[in-house]
């Protein structure tokens, strides 16, 4: 069975400029969370997805970030502009099912360097 | 807000047993705790969960006491693969829908 899969593995970029990263996750799997992983730090979730509806987005930057899942299936993740301090790593990860015992399944993320 | 706290390293030799132990202070009554591993440059993979008491499986063992304010990811006999960080997950349910909140892991190194 195909993992998570995410693309691109690595982005580099310059400040001001936009960059999307996108993420197919587990077939079946009706829950997708984006979540940011600062150097030394835990991830720190930025969306989940119920389906196509996101359900928890409070820890979205609005103003510069964005998502969607349409179909329920894919997402794709877009900054706009990128600013230095967005340099981190961005996972995806689905599960079944949201709450207590979800278990998620993570892909290998996307490295974001900001110059 | 749930929040957790676990050391920030730990190391260990080949062969011996590591606990690392993770506070959750503000656990909901209806929260289980998780652990994942991450290696470098992957995403983290679930290792095990539990409610309270103890649970076991074929990678390691999670120990929870009746308070359930904290719990202990053991891993036996430990190899140099085991080498990476450990997260212990809990839920935050404060804005009324679940929100997984990763702490800032366990960094394991295993010595040779």
């Amino acid at each position: 069975e195909a993992g998570v899969v995410q693309s691109p593995r690595y982005k580099i970029i310059e400040k001001k400029q936009p960059v999307a990263f996108w993420c197919n996750p587990i077939s079946g799997h009706n829950t997708l969370y984006w979540y940011l992983q600062n150097l030394g730090q835990g991830p720190e979730l930025l969306i989940r997805y119920e389906n196509e509806e996101a359900v928890d987005d409070s820890q979205l930057p609005k103003d510069r970030f964005s998502a969607e899942r349409l179909k329920g299936v894919d997402s794709t993740l877009k900054i706009q502009p990128a600013e230095l301090g967005d340099s981190a790593v961005y996972l995806c990860a689905s599960s079944l099912v949201a709450g207590p015992l979800e278990t998620q399944y993570f892909g290998p993320g996307t490295r974001l360097l900001v110059l | 807000l749930a929040k957790t706290t676990q050391p920030i390293s730990m190391d260990s030799y080949e062969g011996q047993e590591v606990n690392i132990t993770c506070s959750h202070n503000n656990i909901a009554t209806n929260d289980y705790i998780t652990w994942y591993q991450q290696f470098p440059s992957q995403g983290p993979r679930f290792i095990i969960q539990g409610y309270k008491t103890k649970v076991t499986n074929e990678v390691a063992s999670l120990f929870i006491p009746a308070d359930r304010k904290s719990s202990t990811l053991s891993l036996p006999r430990v190899s140099l693969s085991d080498t990476a960080v450990y997260y212990c997950l809990v839920g935050d349910l404060s804005g009324g829908s679940y929100i997984p909140t990763f702490g800032r892991g366990t960094s394991l190194i295993v010595h040779p």
